[in-house]
């Protein structure tokens, strides 16, 4: 079955830990990319990820690190989480880049820091 | 002025309404539109996407774009109770998206 993977679901931890929520898709898709959802705010993007070993900044990449060092996994590293990083987290691919391309969503990653 | 506004609701309709769902958008250069339905707990799936204006009809769902007003409007008829979710509306030429609407069927 074609979808994206993260884990965990669901993630409690205390500030200054180091954290990694995993995302794999199996549909070989070049584009992934990371969201956080927020009351209020919306889907807000983290990163992005063109193809391997190629990321990018999103709207809201502060606090955040990335890699893709294989297509299929895209990683989101918390290396100090802090409070303002509680959220509920989606990872998501597409085929490419292009406009009219459809996103593939996660079942998100809900991650609260104490 | 933001990108991309939609009022979060939530909107509660009784079943076998006709639901309306809309955003507005900034920027004239954008071209593709999309909604997308998120159920509680889960990811965004998407539900339509249209080029440019005009609308595009799937089953009960109805998806309009009106550039000439920068409006995007999702359309449901014969509303049923699993259509109870948040309906978020996106751009894709960067993919922005909107903050998303709640809405509610009555049964």
């Amino acid at each position: 079955e074609a979808q994206v993977t993260q884990n965990p679901r669901y993630l409690i931890t205390v500030t200054g830990k180091k954290l990694t929520v995993t995302c794999s898709q199996n549909m070989n898709h070049e584009y992934m990319s990371w969201y956080r959802q927020d009351p209020g705010l919306g889907l807000r993007q983290i990163y992005y990820s063109m193809n391997v070993e190629v990321t990018d900044k999103g709207d809201v990449p502060e606090g955040y690190k990335v890699s893709r060092k294989e297509k299929r996994n895209f990683p989101l590293i918390l290396e100090s989480p802090s409070p303002n990083q509680t959220s509920l987290y989606f990872c998501a691919s597409s085929p490419g880049a292009g406009v009219g391309e459809k996103l593939f969503f996660g079942s998100g990653t809900q991650l609260s820091v104490l | 002025q933001k990108e991309v506004e939609q009022d979060p609701g939530p909107l509660s309709v009784p079943e076998g309404a006709i639901v309306s769902l809309n955003c507005t958008y900034s920027n004239s250069a954008f071209q593709y539109f999309m909604w997308y339905r998120q159920y509680s707990r889960k990811g965004p799936e998407l539900l339509m996407y249209t080029y440019s204006s005009g609308n595009k009809e799937d089953g009960r769902f109805t998806a309009q774009v009106d550039k000439s007003s920068k409006y995007i409007s999702l359309f449901i008829r014969d509303s049923q109770p699993s259509d109870s979710a948040t309906y978020l509306c996106a751009i894709r030429d960067k993919i922005i998206f909107g903050k998303g609407t709640r809405l509610h069927i009555l049964p």
